[in-house]
């Protein structure tokens, strides 16, 4: 299957400030990516989607970069708070296969 | 409007015994997913349905695990017989066409 990894498995980060998770995706033919929010003993909550005809997306406190050149996707939370201490992961989908692939995850521990 | 339902929440079992999980998808949902979690990994596509049809189970592992969607909504996944390295959280999700995935809880299995 596809290759979608991400660049760091743990992020600390103090309470106010910005966080940015990032993630690597291998297969250049996705053209759907989702980011989803896990907290311990749920499920994947989605947090916030980006389709490859765009390179910037916004939700709330929220924002998701999309680098299709060198297959890159960020996820930006602004103000972090102790609500946002999680695992994320990426995952990507080819349009018409409809398979949701995942990456390993990263840890965010927001320090009160 | 309920999410994604699945049963049990934890199961515990001897190996060589069999388990089944069920999931009740969102209403109108037509794919329904099943994914494997490993303890600090990104959940692993086991099989995904498109309305009854299984439409792709490379990876589920036929000769323990099987699944149904008789009806096009419920759908049930059974491993006979379980083994040791069986222990993982099982997850649905479900979508509407090439929208986002939404997860359940998930069901934790031990096997001891």
């Amino acid at each position: 299957g596809e290759s979608v990894g991400l660049h760091l498995p743990t992020l600390s980060v103090q309470e106010g400030d910005n966080s940015i998770i990032n993630c690597a995706y291998s297969n250049s033919a996705s053209d759907y990516f989702i980011w989803y929010k896990q907290e311990s003993g749920k499920g994947p909550q989605f947090i916030i989607d980006i389709r490859s005809n765009m390179d910037k997306r916004q939700g709330q406190r929220v924002t998701v970069l999309l680098n299709k050149t060198v297959k890159h996707l960020s996820l930006q939370i602004a103000a972090t708070q102790p609500g946002d201490s999680a695992v994320y992961f990426c995952a990507e989908k080819v349009t018409g296969a409809n398979n949701l692939f995942f990456g390993t995850g990263t840890r965010l521990t927001v320090i009160p | 409007e309920a999410g994604v339902v699945q049963s049990p929440r934890y199961k515990i079992i001897e190996k060589k015994q069999p388990v089944a999980f069920w999931c009740n998808p969102i209403s109108g949902h037509n794919t329904l997913y099943w994914y494997l979690q490993n303890l600090g990994q990104g959940p692993e596509l086991l099989i995904r349905y498109e309305n009854e049809e299984a439409v792709d189970d490379s990876q589920l592992p036929k000769d323990r695990f099987s699944a149904e969607r008789l009806k096009g909504v419920d759908s049930t996944l059974k491993i006979q017989p379980a083994e040791l390295g069986d222990s993982a959280v099982y997850l649905c999700a479900s979508s509407q066409g090439t929208a986002e995935a939404f997860f359940g809880q998930g069901t934790r299995l031990t096997v001891v």
